[in-house]
C-alpha cells in the first residue's frame, strides 16, 4: 500500500500565484522529500527534511514537516509555467545505506499563463 | 557525465517471454532500486539492493528478478510470471540513506 497520499491530485493556477501541496502518510519516517516529474520522465529530486526538521527552504520551496500529525506540505510560490509537472512525497525509511522510499499517488500541477 | 542510464526506453514483449531492463550508473552509488509506476500512480519498490551481491525485495517482487553483480549495474528481469507487466520502469540509485537520483525509465508493453 501507499505510504504517503497526496492531495490534492490535481492543481490548476496561474503564473505567478503559489502552489502549496499536501502529503499525508501512516508510520514512522527517518525523512521525507519530494520530488519532481515532467510527463513520461524520470524523477527529480526536489527537497529533503529529515524527522527532526520542522522546515526547510530551497529556492523558491518551502517543506514543513509535522511528526505528530504524520503530514508534510510543499510550497511553490511565484509559479511559473515551467513548474507544470506531477509532484510526489515519498517517506525515507533507513536500512544500512539505503533509503527505502514509498512513494505517494502524486499532484499534477498545471501552470498556466 | 555522470548519471544513471536506463535501456532501452522502449521495450515490448510478447506473452510469456522474459525480458530483462537494464539499469548502469556512474556516480559510485552503493544502492540502487528499481520501481514501476502505472499511469496516473506513484511509484513501487520492486527491489533494491544496498551493496554489491545482494538485494532485498520491495512491495510487489514477485514476478521481477534482478542480480547486483558489479557496483554499477542493477539489471531486471520481468518473468512471465508477472501477469501485468505493462508499466513505466524507473531505476534509482542513492549515495546513502538520502535522496535518489533516477534514469529516465523504460516503458514496457505487452504484445
Amino acid at each position: 500500500s501507499q505510504q504517503g497520499e497526496e492531495d490534492p491530485q490535481a492543481l490548476s493556477i496561474q503564473e505567478g500565484e503559489n502552489a502549496t501541496m499536501n502529503c499525508s502518510y501512516k508510520t514512522s519516517i527517518n525523512n521525507l522529500q519530494w520530488y519532481r516529474q515532467n510527463s513520461g520522465r524520470g524523477l527529480v529530486h526536489l527537497i529533503l527534511i529529515r524527522s527532526n526538521e520542522r522546515e526547510k527552504h530551497s529556492g523558491r520551496l518551502r517543506v514543513t514537516l509535522d511528526t505528530s500529525k504524520k503530514s508534510s506540505s510543499l510550497l511553490i510560490t511565484a509559479s511559473r509555467a515551467a513548474d507544470t509537472a506531477s509532484y510526489f512525497c515519498a517517506t525515507g525509511i533507513n536500512t544500512g545505506t539505503a533509503s527505502k522510499l514509498t512513494f505517494g499517488t502524486g499532484t499534477r500541477l498545471q501552470v498556466t499563463l | 557525465d555522470g548519471g544513471i542510464t536506463q535501456s532501452p526506453k522502449y521495450l515490448f514483449r510478447k506473452e510469456g517471454q522474459n525480458v530483462t531492463l537494464s539499469c548502469e550508473q556512474n556516480l559510485n552509488h552503493d544502492a540502487m532500486y528499481w520501481y514501476r509506476q502505472d499511469p496516473g500512480q506513484g511509484l513501487r519498490l520492486i527491489y533494491y539492493s544496498q551493496i554489491v551481491n545482494d538485494f532485498q525485495k520491495g512491495d510487489i517482487a514477485e514476478g521481477y528478478s534482478v542480480s547486483r553483480e558489479k557496483k554499477e549495474s542493477f539489471p531486471l528481469t520481468v518473468t512471465s510470471a508477472q501477469k501485468n507487466p505493462t508499466a513505466f520502469y524507473l531505476c534509482a540509485s542513492s549515495p546513502g540513506p538520502i535522496e535518489a537520483f533516477f534514469g529516465q525509465g523504460t516503458r514496457l508493453t505487452v504484445v
